[in-house]
């Protein structure tokens, strides 16, 4: 299994400000994901987050906006920047832990992220 | 665009009683998981089922999978209270590649099970 410890849990912010969400992992993980998740809807994946490597990103998604670190296997820090009121959601990061038989991937708790 | 999409999009239903989930999909698969999510916040994995499997089960769990029709069903039995959430299907995509953990989401079923 894995526990992860995501910060903030919720955070009201102004329009063109930026927040940096953070997302710890209580074990080494190779791969680390960030989705979002817009009020009513399904979670989208923003990007992959890889160890030593530039984040991979989706379509629709890039960096500029939603500039990804990841310092370590265990960290990652995903930005939204210049936001508006359209990037109000959940943002949720997880990991991907890897078995005998099977696969699985493990969540934060989410960031509740409100831009007035 | 969205690869899963659940059916119905919301269930009531009293303790004791059964509660089914659909959900179809687009593309060609390797696997499809089923996720619980709590009042908005992070997902619970539930179980994985893989193509090559046609039903599997995990408690009072079932999951069945039609690769030929695209789709899955997800069996609650004995439902109670605190199984109330939203449940999500997730699915890879094969024909990109896919790396597990890129998965596609539906919109879920809000379930709600009253005592």
């Amino acid at each position: 299994s894995a526990v992860i410890s995501q910060k903030p849990s919720r955070d009201i912010c102004q329009r063109g400000t930026s927040l940096t969400i953070q997302c710890q992992v209580d074990s080494q993980v190779t791969m680390m994901f960030w989705y979002r998740q817009q009020p009513g809807q399904s979670l989208t994946l923003i990007a992959t987050a890889n160890q030593g490597s530039e984040a991979t990103y989706e379509s629709g998604f890039v960096i500029d906006k939603f500039p990804i670190s990841r310092p370590n296997l265990t960290f990652s820090t995903l930005t939204v920047s210049n936001m508006s009121p359209e990037d109000s959601s959940i943002y949720l990061c997880s990991v991907l832990k890897v078995g005998l038989t099977n696969e699985k991937l493990f969540f934060g708790s989410g960031t509740q992220l409100s831009v007035l | 665009s969205q690869q899963g999409e659940e059916d119905p999009q919301a269930l009531s239903i009293q303790e004791g009683e059964n509660a089914t989930m659909n959900c179809s999909y687009k593309t060609s698969i390797n696997n499809l998981q089923w996720y619980r999510q709590n009042s908005g916040r992070g997902l619970v994995h539930l179980i994985l089922i893989r193509s090559n499997e046609r039903e599997k089960h995990s408690g009072r769990l079932r999951v069945t999978l039609d690769t030929s029709k695209k789709s899955s069903s997800l069996l609650i039995t004995a439902s109670r209270a605190a199984d109330t959430a939203s449940y999500f299907c997730a699915t890879d995509n094969y024909d990109r590649g896919s790396t597990l953990g890129r998965l596609y989401f539906g919109r879920g079923t809000q379930l709600t099970v009253w005592p």
